[in-house]
């Protein structure tokens, strides 16, 4: 199953919201997972399943979407946001991520 | 909560193996399976394959098939990945990382530990 991300870089301001799809190959149903990784860091899980926020992750943070097509949306961005997105289905294996988003500050 | 901890930096010759380990402190390891995934400098993120403890079943992508061994050993709580014939295309992080359940994402990860593969 490939995942392709949308867009692989996005500028933005501090406040803004922002949008980043994520669309599989095939229809994984609600399998998908969103993280975020700053430089020089291990990923962090933000959403499990689709929707489903992982403890400690701030509420501006929100996933969406069913079989093919997700989104991840953050409502008021913060000055920590500016980071690198990655997309994940674990529907089957290959557990295969998107290529990543990269957000910068505007 | 469980944290997984990296073995450290290697420096390897191509054509030779690296084993990276990972073990959970706190004790057994508390999900349904740990993953490794890789990413080479300035790239994203790989899967490579993973190992469900409990069964001892591993599951690889085709990508390392013949060349990628996870294993884990439960009396210390700690799983290995296993590269061989390495090139310099492999010089990348590797981190390990648990899913919790089946179908899960991935939570906690290791702090990732460098491969540079150069002669």
């Amino acid at each position: 199953i490939q995942m392709t991300q949308s867009p692989s870089s996005l500028s933005a301001s501090v406040g803004d919201r922002v949008t980043i799809t994520c669309r599989a190959s095939q229809n994984i149903s609600n399998y998908l997972n969103w993280y975020q990784q700053k430089p020089g860091t291990a990923p962090q899980l933000l959403i499990y399943t689709t929707s489903s926020l992982q403890s400690g992750v701030p509420s501006r943070f929100s996933g969406s979407g069913s079989g093919t097509d997700f989104t991840l949306a953050i409502s008021s961005l913060q000055p920590e946001d500016f980071a690198t997105y990655f997309c994940q289905q674990t529907f089957s294996t290959p557990h295969n991520f998107g290529q990543g988003t990269k957000l910068e500050i505007k | 909560q469980v944290q997984l901890l990296q073995s450290g930096a290697e420096v390897k010759k191509p054509g030779s193996s690296v084993k990276v380990s990972c073990k959970a402190s706190g004790g057994a390891f508390s999900g349904y399976a740990i993953n490794w995934v890789r990413q080479a400098p300035g790239q994203g993120l790989e899967w490579m394959g993973g190992i469900i403890p409990i069964f001892g079943t591993t599951n690889y992508a085709q990508e390392f098939q013949g060349r990628v061994t996870v294993t884990t050993d439960e009396s210390t709580s700690t799983a290995y990945m296993e590269l061989s014939r390495l090139r310099s295309e492999d010089t990348a992080v590797y981190y390990c990382a648990n899913s919790g359940y089946y179908g899960s994402g991935f939570d906690p990860w290791g702090q990732g530990t460098l491969v540079i593969v150069s002669s």
